[in-house]
């Protein structure tokens, strides 16, 4: 495997459901991102992660927890979703933080009903 | 408020001239900017980019410039092929500031044959 990946690629669930995303760079980086995009939205920085010290925290819902076990793994456990988070999520990630390029994963399609 | 406008949702240009994409933005604190291209069902894919401290780089058919003065940047693809076809996202960064990058909404480039 190269690059970042991101499993599921899809997933639909329902509003009482938990689930997990999972992201994972072969890249050797030490900064990793949570993104959502909404139709017709730019891409929305939700999470960042430094030597798997969360960093930032952009005003996202605590039903979106994020987990950094290694600088390799990212994840983002989800529980009691609505409606309008339906979006794709993608993780990115960066050899270092700070202006630095951002090489994202493929994303997972989430559809909550 | 957006911080990074890309005010032409879609672009149509035939296959062998030039296409230019247009990014605006606001804050004057960001310092590092990107090109995003992205295919349906797939993650962004990194382009090129650019520092403040430049106003020009080159890479292959690519080619982005800044204007500072005016907060604007544009992204020249010349000669545009059918492969290019994708939407096409504005990202800027601020070094040593905040983290995760700032997206315009893209710029769906068709190719025309």
């Amino acid at each position: 495997e190269t690059g970042v990946t991101q499993t599921p690629r899809h997933l639909v669930m329902g509003m009482t459901n938990k689930k997990s995303l999972k992201c994972e760079q072969h890249l050797g980086h030490n900064a990793m991102y949570w993104y959502k995009q909404s139709a017709k939205k730019p891409l929305e920085l939700m999470f960042v992660y430094s030597l798997e010290e969360r960093v930032e925290n952009n005003s996202v819902p605590s039903r979106f927890s994020p987990e950094c076990p290694n600088s390799s793994h990212l994840f983002l456990h989800l529980h009691t979703l609505q409606p309008e988070d339906s979006a794709l999520y993608l993780c990115a990630s960066s050899q270092e933080r700070w202006g630095q390029t951002q090489y994202f994963g493929p994303g997972t399609r989430l559809l909550v009903l | 408020d957006q911080q990074v406008k890309q005010n032409s949702p879609s672009l149509s240009v035939q296959e062998g001239r030039i296409s230019i994409l247009n990014c605006d933005y606001t804050n004057s604190m960001f310092d590092y900017f990107l090109w995003y291209k992205k295919y349906p069902a797939e993650g962004p894919t990194f382009l090129i980019s650019i520092s403040s401290i430049k106003d020009k780089n080159e890479d292959g058919r690519f080619t982005v410039f800044l204007n500072k003065s005016a907060k604007h940047l544009s992204l020249h693809i010349v000669p545009s092929q059918p492969g290019d076809s994708a939407v096409y996202f504005c990202a800027a960064s601020e070094g040593g500031g905040a983290d995760g990058l700032t997206f315009g909404k893209g710029t769906h480039l068709i190719i025309q044959p």
